[in-house]
Formats: C-alpha cells, sequence, structure tokens
C-alpha cells in the first residue's frame, strides 16, 4: 500500500561519485518535488516537476538535477557529491488539486565517504 | 516569501499531561498551515491542516491545532500525551499558488516522559 517510495533508503557513495536517487508515486500525482534535510535541521526543497515543467529553487547547486520520465517516477542526480551533501533526502508528492497535500516518502539516507 | 519559527527546539513532558508546540509564521500573502510528525529515520506524516473556514482544526493520533491569524501562530496541542507520541513535529506553510511548496520551521522534538 505504500504511495510514495524511494530506493534506496540507504545510499554510500564516495566524494565525487555520481549518485542518483529514485522516487516512485501510485497515486498519479500531478506534482513531484525533492526536499534535502540535514541532520537536525527543517527541510529544504531542492525543486519540484508540475507535470514536466521543472522548477528550481534559486538556491539550489548546480551539482544537483533531476528527470522525470513519466507521472509515476522522478529521478535525484548528484553529480559530484561532497560531504556537504550528506543529508536525508525526501520526496513528496501532491494532486495538484485546490485543496490537497503533499505526501512524503520515507527517504533517502545519503551518506558520502 | 513565508518564514516559520518554532520557539521551542525540544519540549519534555510527563505520560498523560497536555502539551502545546508553538507556532508562529510570517507571510506577506495568505498561506495554509500543516503540522507534520517525522519518525526516526522516516519521512514526514501529515498530522493536521488549517486550508480555511473554523480556527479549530482536528488531526490524527488525539491531536488538534488552534490557528490565530492576529497573532499569526498555529499551535498545536495535544490534551494528554503518550509515551508512543515522542518524535519529531514540524510546523509548515506554503502559499496558494501552484507550486504550493513548503516552508518549514524548524522543528520540535517532543519527548515524553514516563
Amino acid at each position: 500500500d505504500a504511495m510514495v517510495i524511494q530506493n534506496p533508503r540507504y545510499q554510500v557513495t564516495q566524494f565525487g561519485k555520481p549518485v542518483t536517487l529514485s522516487c516512485s508515486q501510485t497515486l498519479n500525482h500531478n506534482v513531484m518535488y525533492w526536499y534535502q534535510q540535514k541532520s537536525s535541521q527543517a527541510p529544504k526543497l531542492l525543486f519540484h516537476y508540475y507535470d514536466k515543467d521543472f522548477n528550481n529553487e534559486a538556491d539550489t547547486p548546480d551539482n544537483f538535477q533531476s528527470r522525470r520520465p513519466n507521472t509515476s517516477f522522478c529521478f535525484l542526480d548528484i553529480r559530484s557529491p561532497g560531504l556537504g551533501d550528506a543529508a536525508m533526502y525526501l520526496c513528496a508528492t501532491r494532486s495538484g488539486g485546490a485543496a490537497d497535500t503533499q505526501y512524503f516518502g520515507p527517504g533517502t539516507r545519503l551518506t558520502v565517504l | 516569501a513565508q518564514s516559520v519559527t518554532q520557539l521551542d527546539s525540544q519540549v519534555p513532558v510527563f505520560e498523560e499531561a497536555p502539551v502545546e508546540l508553538r507556532c508562529n509564521y510570517s507571510s506577506s500573502v495568505s498561506v495554509y498551515l500543516f503540522w507534520y510528525v517525522q519518525y526516526p529515520n522516516q519521512g514526514l506524516q501529515l498530522l493536521l491542516k488549517y486550508l480555511s473556514g473554523s480556527t479549530l482544526v482536528k488531526g490524527i493520533n488525539g491531536f488538534e491545532a488552534e490557528f490565530n491569524k492576529s497573532q499569526t501562530s498555529f499551535q498545536l496541542r495535544k490534551p494528554s500525551v503518550l509515551i508512543s507520541d515522542t518524535d519529531e513535529y514540524f510546523c509548515a506553510v506554503s502559499d496558494l499558488g501552484s507550486a504550493r511548496q513548503l516552508t518549514f520551521g524548524s522543528g520540535t522534538q517532543l519527548t515524553v516522559l514516563p
């Protein structure tokens, strides 16, 4: 019954080695978000897709990119991870209606060695 | 732009006691308000939300919140907490636009003591 699925739950990568995090949803929602949450901090929005329209937050580093090949899937690519990119990455979805809310996945915890 | 302030980073409370978690926001436009709970190493689960209408909203797990527009506050309350309520709680706001992106407060760790 999982609605927003993130794989893997835990990811370890090496400094500078590209990594891709995956998010899928069974809700058929129009909007998908990626948040970064560092230890003991609030989640911070990186970017979102409204259907195929990509919206990047102004302070999201160029090192972070995203792909949404279809409604169900969205990927977060980190081209050259640094130690400061170690964090929990949260995916969320929203239907796009007037009174809807965001549903979050369980997150992927990224460790950079 | 919006901002959210959660005044208490940690709130210890004894089991079966009442609790209030404070949240204040700042925005130049109308906003929606939310409280989320985060379980350890997990994503966020929606507790409750205020979109419009009655300023007192009820959520899951016995929580409720009151929206006060004049004080720009959205306090979360529970009359009698359980040990299992120990978690991190985040207050968030979103604008009414198509993006509806959430701006979160810094979180409050609620610890319920036996």
